[in-house]
């Protein structure tokens, strides 16, 4: 059974920086792509960042581009994102997600996130 | 850039049929996927590759995809199924994924 665990978030000052963690159990990690959504307090769901499954190719929203960095530790079968120069925007729950990538029966590209933790939330705020 | 638009609620009384449209140019390429979203929780998974039910999903949940838009359709709506559904897909480069603003079903 597929199990995700979030953990690090807290209440943070503008500027500063932040590690988020995510334990995973119940599935080869190796074998799964990771990603990190974040929803602030009533809005929607935003992605933010992706990994594969090597760790060898990153992406993420512009949003947090160059501020932030997804990485992850295979012997630890932990996922994590690192924030640098937090802003208040940057206040929401954050989840990660095992993301299902693969090809539909018809042959297209199919990708989507099968697997979610319940969230950590952090707090920009002075 | 890629945007996903749906409306910001649907009401719908129990028994009836609650529809929720999503929209986008990304969606003419791409799958669209439906997540369910309840208060307080996770997303959940209700809808893949436009119109594929995961196990576990009722009956009653349906996805149909038109050009440029998706739509999820709950036949029989009930109290259980107020939540925020938010639709999601991917770029035609598959690296930026996107959620819509989510809309708020609510079953009254």
């Amino acid at each position: 059974q597929v199990h995700l665990v979030e953990s690090g978030g807290a209440l943070v000052k503008p500027g500063r920086s932040l590690r988020l963690s995510c334990a995973a159990s119940g599935f080869s990690f190796t074998d799964s792509d990771l990603t990190w959504v974040r929803q602030a307090p009533g809005q929607g769901l935003e992605w933010i960042s992706y990994i594969n499954g090597r760790g060898r190719t990153t992406s993420y929203a512009d949003s947090v581009k160059g501020r932030f960095t997804i990485s992850r530790d295979s012997a630890r079968k932990t996922l994590y994102l690192q924030m640098n120069s937090l802003k208040v925007e940057d206040t929401a729950v954050y989840y990660c997600a095992r993301e299902f990538a693969g090809y539909s029966r018809s042959g297209h590209e199919t990708r989507y996130f099968d697997s979610w933790g319940q969230g950590t939330l952090v707090t920009v705020s002075s | 850039s890629y945007e996903l638009t749906q409306p910001p609620s649907v009401s719908v009384s129990p028994g009836q049929t609650a529809i929720i449209t999503c929209s986008g140019d990304a969606l003419t390429k791409k799958y669209g996927y439906w997540y369910q979203q309840k208060s307080g929780q996770a997303p959940v998974l209700v809808v893949y590759e436009d119109d594929k039910r995961p196990s576990g999903t009722p009956e009653r949940f349906s996805g149909s995809s038109s050009r440029s838009t998706v739509t999820l359709t709950i036949k029989g709506a009930q109290v259980e199924d107020e939540a925020v559904y938010s639709c999601y897909s991917t770029d035609n480069s598959g690296t930026q994924r996107l959620f819509g603003g989510g809309t708020k079903l609510t079953v009254v």
